[in-house]
């Protein structure tokens, strides 16, 4: 089947703008993971949903993050007035299982990224 | 936070010849995940450790949790130019949380 797939690929904006990043998971896996990943670090946690809620949006760096997944499926990241640092690549990955259920692999399945560049 | 930190940041091998990757955690983990990453590629997962002493291996790679689960190590054995690449080590808190270290980058000279 397919795997985690995201788009775009490669998106290049201005200062200021507003753009939106798209994830679409592997099909049944209710939990979904936005990550952000700068030049020669690790992923950074953003937010995690179980199903179409939020269940911890304390890695969203400030307000003018925000993301959705209304239908339980397909998520969108918005950034509003772009900033220079936030250009990263931005990571979605999806499990089958939520986290904390004892003896469960959640591993989970990374999308290719979006690489977001504001000028 | 729980943070992760991983040794050697690089690592530049030749062909055939073994190599170990750290990853060292501030608290107890409940998983630990070790991913690798090629560049403009998203993460490939590679194995899981829950228990402590736990130990996996898959081809020539072996992941090993040590008893206190707080260390874990990546083993390569005679490694090749695939296996070069960026290794990342993850855990998560048992909540909802999910913590990577910054990497090790791999290259392996044919």
């Amino acid at each position: 089947g397919a795997g985690v797939s995201q788009t775009p690929s490669n998106k290049v904006t201005e200062k200021g703008k507003y753009v939106e990043l798209r994830c679409d998971p592997i099909s049944g896996h209710t939990a979904l993971y936005w990550y952000r990943q700068s030049l020669g670090q690790g992923p950074e946690f953003l937010i995690y949903f179980q199903g179409t809620g939020a269940a911890d949006d304390s890695g969203l760096p400030n307000d003018r993050f925000f993301a959705v997944r209304p239908e339980g499926s397909v998520s969108t990241l918005k950034i509003q007035r772009t900033e220079r640092g936030d250009s990263a690549v931005y990571l979605c990955a999806s499990s089958l299982n939520r986290q904390g259920i004892a003896g469960d692999s959640n591993e989970q399945f990374f999308g290719p990224g979006t690489r977001l560049t504001v000028l | 936070s729980q943070e992760l930190e991983q040794s050697p940041q690089s690592l530049i091998v030749q062909e055939g010849k073994n190599l170990t990757i750290n990853c060292t955690s501030s608290k107890t983990l409940y998983g630990l995940y070790w991913y690798k990453q090629k560049y403009g590629e998203g993460l490939i997962f590679l194995m899981m450790l829950q228990k402590g002493g736990e130990e996996k291996s898959h081809e020539k790679i072996t992941a090993k949790l040590d008893e206190k689960k707080q260390q874990s190590s990546l083993h390569i054995t005679a490694s090749q130019p695939s296996h070069a690449g960026i290794y990342l080590c993850g855990a998560d808190d048992n909540f909802n949380k999910f913590y990577f270290g910054s990497g090790t980058k791999l290259n392996v000279k044919p």
